[in-house]
């Protein structure tokens, strides 16, 4: 069966804690994206992965961080850094990462971060 | 640079009723166009997608979305609500010329109710 898992479904922690929330996917796709999602807005991109070992920044990178140690993998860290990371939190990955690549994205089920 | 808007928060329709959820994009090359949906506390699955040739593309669901270069606009129809079509709608763009990759910047979204 495939697609994109994201877990946990919901999670919660103290302010000043770092978290990481997962991502995986298993229809081998090259590129894979984090956005954050807040309520009654669009999506916003936090960063993005056209291949292993390489990702850029997205228009909102302050505060976050990522790896792609695998093609299959993008873990996303929340850091104490970012000032308001109560949100919901959307992984997703496509076909093509360059070029007049084509292709649409593929989202995972999302994870909502609440931090108090 | 590339962007998009969805000039309505919300639209409301009848069961039954054609509808329609505006969108209009800015880019400076030739646009990638596409339609994602979202149901509350889900990921985004995608609709359907304008790449070229004919202006009017068909999709999941019974949707459809007409493209049309001079307005900018690439507008999501349906003949007949259905109740179960409520939902979350977002529209998202990638510029042809654009290097960054299998960038899609996406719209605010706009809220579809559909009264019984």
């Amino acid at each position: 069966d495939g697609g994109i898992t994201q877990s946990p479904k919901y999670l919660f922690r103290k302010e000043g804690q770092n978290v990481t929330l997962s991502c995986e996917q298993n229809l081998n796709h090259d590129a894979m994206y984090w956005y954050r999602q807040d309520p009654g807005q669009g999506l916003r991109l936090i960063y993005y992965s056209q291949i292993v070992n390489d990702f850029q920044k997205g228009d909102i990178a302050e505060g976050y961080s990522v790896s792609r140690e695998k093609k299959e993998s993008f873990p996303l860290t929340v850091t104490s850094a970012q000032k308001n990371p109560t949100a919901f939190y959307l992984c997703a990955s496509s076909i093509g990462g360059s070029g007049r690549a084509t292709y649409e994205q593929y989202f995972g089920p999302g994870t909502r971060l609440t931090v108090t | 640079a590339q962007s998009v808007a969805q000039p309505e928060d919300q639209v409301n329709v009848a069961e039954g009723n054609p509808l329609t959820v505006k969108c209009t994009y800015s880019v400076s090359g030739n646009p990638y166009l596409f339609w994602y949906v979202q149901y509350p506390n889900r990921g985004l699955q995608f609709l359907l997608k304008y790449i070229t040739g004919d202006n009017l593309v068909k999709g999941s669901y019974g949707f459809e979305a007409e493209f049309n270069k001079s307005q900018t606009s690439f507008h999501l129809k349906k003949p007949s609500a259905l109740v179960s079509d409520s939902a979350l709608y977002f529209c998202a763009v990638r510029d042809i010329e654009s290097n960054a990759g299998n960038m899609l910047t996406f719209g605010g979204g706009t809220r579809l109710m559909v009264k019984p």
